[in-house]
């Protein structure tokens, strides 16, 4: 069963102070790791897509880095706005439908305090 | 506008009434999904399209149904529906092919008392 570990479950930082979230990730062969935003009363809202290990992805304060066994989300420098729950998914080459659905880990919650 | 729409935002209601949640799509997507989001849980898969004539279960489809009226258009429905249904409802799209990212609506907000 694929399964998907994110931590910490919340993050407080100040404004300027660099971080790192985790997402620790169990498939039976990763097709994709998918890291997405998620605001208060919104639906999440896509990032990243990561294939395979040793590949980045960067998009203004955001990194995120994929191992065989962990990704990592980069934050450099936060604002204020940045404050969001965080969450990865997975995409296994094959499940049993073989239809490939993502699993979601339940989220690291940042707030970045000014 | 929003790409991915769904109505209604909030809605409460009584255990055993049958309520229907809707989503609309403006991105040209085949895939349709629906996924329930509970605190400590993260987002499970309740049922997902691949076009208008192809629907699958997920991972939590018990007391759950679904309709694919057309490519646009993907409704989650509750037969009668009970307290540990009430969660945040989501309803995403994706191109076909592999690795293709979802897309999220905004959500509705179910409470079943």
């Amino acid at each position: 069963e694929d399964q998907v570990t994110q931590s910490p479950e919340a993050l407080r930082l100040q404004e300027g102070e660099s971080s790192s979230l985790n997402c620790s990730y169990t498939v039976s062969g990763l097709r994709g790791l998918f890291w997405y935003r998620q605001d208060p009363g919104k639906g999440p809202e896509f990032l990243f897509t990561l294939y395979s290990a040793g590949e980045e992805k960067e998009k203004e304060r955001l990194k995120a880095t994929l191992t065989k066994k962990e990704s990592f989300l980069h934050i450099t420098a936060p604002k204020p706005e940045d404050s969001a729950t965080y969450l990865c998914a997975v995409q296994a080459s094959s499940d049993r439908t073989g239809r490939r659905a993502l699993t979601f880990g339940s989220g690291t919650r940042l707030q970045v305090q000014p | 506008d929003a790409d991915v729409t769904q109505t209604p935002r909030n809605r409460i209601t009584k255990t055993g009434k049958r309520i229907m949640l809707e989503c609309s799509q403006t991105k040209g997507h085949d895939r349709m999904y629906w996924y329930r989001q509970d605190p400590g849980l993260g987002l499970r898969l309740i049922y997902y399209s691949f076009d208008v004539k192809d629907i699958n279960k997920g991972e939590i489809s018990d007391g759950y149904s679904v309709s694919r009226q057309a490519q646009a258009k993907f409704s989650l429905s509750l037969e009668s529906a009970i307290p540990n249904q009430t969660a945040l409802y989501f309803c995403a799209t994706s191109n076909a092919g592999g690795n293709q990212p979802q897309h999220f609506g905004d959500g509705t907000r179910l409470s079943i008392l």
